[in-house]
């Protein structure tokens, strides 16, 4: 069975800090890497996609993907109590995305 | 501009009453996905459509059908809802893999399902 594994949290980290959120999975053949922002009573945001192994940054957010080691992990820079929300990592093995699948989410909290 | 959306946002309904919510899509996505999401929990999978062809997943209750009558729309019936059914659903979609990132699944804002 595929999985997907994320720390629950709650990760606290102090505003202007950088925040780390790491996410393993289980499926060697996985192609493609997410990572979705809910904030509570709301729905998924995609934050970041990656696909290759390395970095990819995008403003305050940075993903790191190492497929060798089946690891994929989201840094956030300058962090902002706008950002406490929970973190889904999401991993898709199929051809068009019938194959997501998702942490179970790691909450974040900022604090001023 | 809204791009999924799903109505309505928060649905009440009685224990054994059947539901329909809908959602709708202006991005011409070739596949639209239902999640059921509880509270702390990850969105898990019902089911999706490619195009018109209906993929359901192994676990999903007979309860909960589906049905989309064209591209732009998408719907979950659920026949006899329980209480266990509460919960947030979600619909997204995506497009194909032939594009890069075309398999990335975009959500729509999610219905609310309170079952009394």
């Amino acid at each position: 069975q595929k999985e997907v594994e994320q720390n629950s949290g709650p990760l606290s980290v102090p505003e202007g800090a950088i925040a780390s959120l790491n996410c393993t999975y289980s499926d060697r053949v996985s192609q493609s890497f997410f990572w979705y922002r809910q904030y509570s009573g709301k729905s998924p945001e995609l934050i970041m996609s990656i696909y290759s192994n390395g970095d990819k940054e995008d403003g305050r957010f940075t993903a790191q993907l190492n497929k060798a080691s089946q690891y994929v992990s989201l840094l956030i820079r300058d962090s902002q109590p706008s950002d406490s929300a929970t973190y889904l990592c999401a991993v898709n093995g199929g051809n068009y995305g019938q194959n997501f699948v998702f942490g179970p989410g790691t909450r974040l909290s900022v604090l001023p | 501009d809204a791009m999924v959306i799903q109505n309505p946002r928060y649905q009440v309904t009685q224990f054994g009453k059947p539901v329909t919510l809908s959602c709708s899509q202006t991005l011409n996505h070739n596949v639209m996905y239902w999640y059921q999401q509880k509270s702390s929990q990850a969105p898990k999978l019902l089911f999706h459509y490619y195009d018109k062809d209906f993929n359901n997943e192994a676990d999903t209750p007979d309860n909960f059908q589906s049905r989309r009558p064209n591209t732009s729309f998408c719907f979950l019936d659920i026949r006899s809802p329980g209480l266990g059914d509460a919960a947030m659903y979600l619909c997204a979609t995506s497009g194909i893999w032939g594009d890069r990132g075309g398999e990335t699944q975009y959500f729509g804002p999610g219905t609310r399902l309170l079952v009394l």
